[in-house]
């Protein structure tokens, strides 16, 4: 069974300019969700979908953060435009649904590492 | 909101028990995880708690304590391949983890 995957693992961009990452979760998770971790610091929740819709969004730094998660399959994280501050690793992570799984218990990706200059 | 505290980092030799404390304040709580990152790759699940007392996984075990906000990661007769960062997280609301910060833990032979 593939884990959950995600793309790419390293980008580095300028500020202002656009980036968008995307995850592809464990097939027949429902619940997928978005972190990221800036050095040295905790593993910061952003936002969290069940199936197609939002569930949690509170994480979400602003308005120049959008995601998307179409179809409840794949989702994509877009960042427009980028800030220095917004460097960092980004996990998604994906879950079963109330039918199954221990509660506490999410599968990571291995991020996508964002440097932004 | 949710805060939790772990120390930053620990250190132990090979064969050693080394206990990793966490302290939460959340304003709801359905259990405390742990997770295990080696190196900044992906987090691996270790453990979950939703009830008081101690729940054991081979050389891995884990306590909580409700009433006390509290729980720890045990980890009995380390191996090198255990030096990682380890966090707790509080499960609340609905499927909703939040982190700690993480303690490194550096073994050394």
């Amino acid at each position: 069974e593939a884990g959950v995957t995600q793309f790419p693992s390293h980008s580095v961009i300028e500020k202002g300019q656009t980036v968008t990452l995307r995850c592809d979760p464990i097939s027949g998770h429902d619940n997928l969700y978005w972190y990221r971790r800036v050095m040295g610091k905790e593993i910061k929740f952003l936002l969290h979908f069940v199936k197609e819709s939002k569930q949690d969004e509170s994480g979400m730094p602003n308005n120049r953060f959008l995601a998307e998660r179409t179809g409840g399959t794949y989702s994509t994280l877009k960042v427009q435009p980028a800030e220095l501050e917004d460097s960092g690793v980004y996990f998604c992570a994906s879950s079963q649904g109330t039918a199954g799984g221990i509660p506490g218990e999410l599968f990571f990706g291995e991020g996508s590492r964002l440097t932004v200059l | 909101g949710q805060s939790l505290e772990q120390p930053s980092e620990v250190t132990a030799v090979e064969g050693a028990i080394v206990q990793i404390n966490c302290t939460y304040q959340t304003s709801g709580f359905y259990g405390l995880s742990w997770y295990q990152q080696h190196d900044g790759g992906a987090p691996t699940f270790l453990s979950y708690n939703a009830l008081d007392g101690l729940e054991e996984t081979g050389r891995f075990s884990s306590f909580l304590s409700r009433s006390d906000s509290y729980g720890y990661l045990l980890l009995q007769e380390l191996q090198m391949k255990d030096s990682a960062s380890y966090f707790c997280a509080v499960l609340s609301g609905y499927s909703t983890l939040t982190f700690g910060k993480g303690t490194m833990l550096l073994v050394s032979p």
